[in-house]
């Protein structure tokens, strides 16, 4: 069973950083591309970032480019988001999703599995 | 803003048919994919590619594309059906992914 958990979240100040987890378990975790999808309180669902099987092709959203930085280790099946500069409209619950490729360079993104979030809250 | 266009809400009478779309210029270059979220809940992929569905999604669900619209028939709507529903692919540039800003579907 395929199974994708968040960790990490959190209250934070703004300009504060904070550093998100995702431990995937139940499929080859190194033969997919990944991605981090957000959802502020009450609204739509936001792509935020995406990384290729071997972080060799790794896309950001304009909203979070040069304060984020997504990563991961496939020797142990994770997925990492570090976030920096965070500001108040960072505050959303963030998911993890897998996506049904290897790769995200020129691809239209299909996210099969879905964590259940982490809800980072930037506020003072 | 949403470079994927959605209608915000749509309703359908329980056993009737809806249809929910998702407008934009890079629908001519890539299929979208479309995600149901029910309150409180993860998304859940319903659609991908040119009409195919994951295992477990009921066959009552059906997507199709002509242009620049790709959309996501529900066919015989159930109350469980009842849910914020969204598209995603790429923007207009490529290089980036974008959601549509969603579909609220009411049954009825």
């Amino acid at each position: 069973e395929v199974q994708l958990v968040e960790s990490g979240g959190g209250l934070v100040q703004p300009g504060g950083s904070l550093r998100l987890s995702c431990a995937a378990s139940g499929f080859t975790f190194d033969d997919y591309a990944m991605h981090w999808v957000r959802q502020s309180p009450g609204k739509g669902l936001e792509w935020v970032s995406s990384i290729s099987w071997n972080s060799g092709n790794i896309e950001y959203a304009d909203s979070v480019k040069g304060r984020f930085t997504i990563s991961r280790d496939n020797a142990k099946n994770s997925l990492f988001m570090q976030m920096h500069s965070l500001r108040a409209e960072d505050t959303a619950l963030y998911y993890c999703a897998k996506d049904t490729g290897i790769s995200v360079a020129g691809t239209r993104g299909t996210l099969d599995y879905w964590g259940q979030g982490t809800l980072v809250t930037v506020s003072s | 803003s949403s470079e994927l266009t959605q209608d915000p809400a749509v309703s359908v009478a329980l056993g009737q048919t809806v249809r929910i779309t998702c407008q934009g210029d890079s629908l001519r270059s890539y299929y979208g994919s479309w995600y149901q979220q029910k309150p409180g809940q993860a998304p859940v992929l319903v659609i991908y590619g040119k009409n195919s569905r994951p295992s477990g999604i009921p066959d009552r669900f059906s997507g199709s594309s002509s242009g620049n619209t790709a959309s996501l028939t529900i066919t015989g709507a159930q109350a469980e059906d009842e849910a914020d529903y969204y598209c995603l692919s790429r923007d207009s540039s490529g290089y980036h992914y974008v959601f549509g800003g969603g579909t609220t579907v009411t049954v009825l």
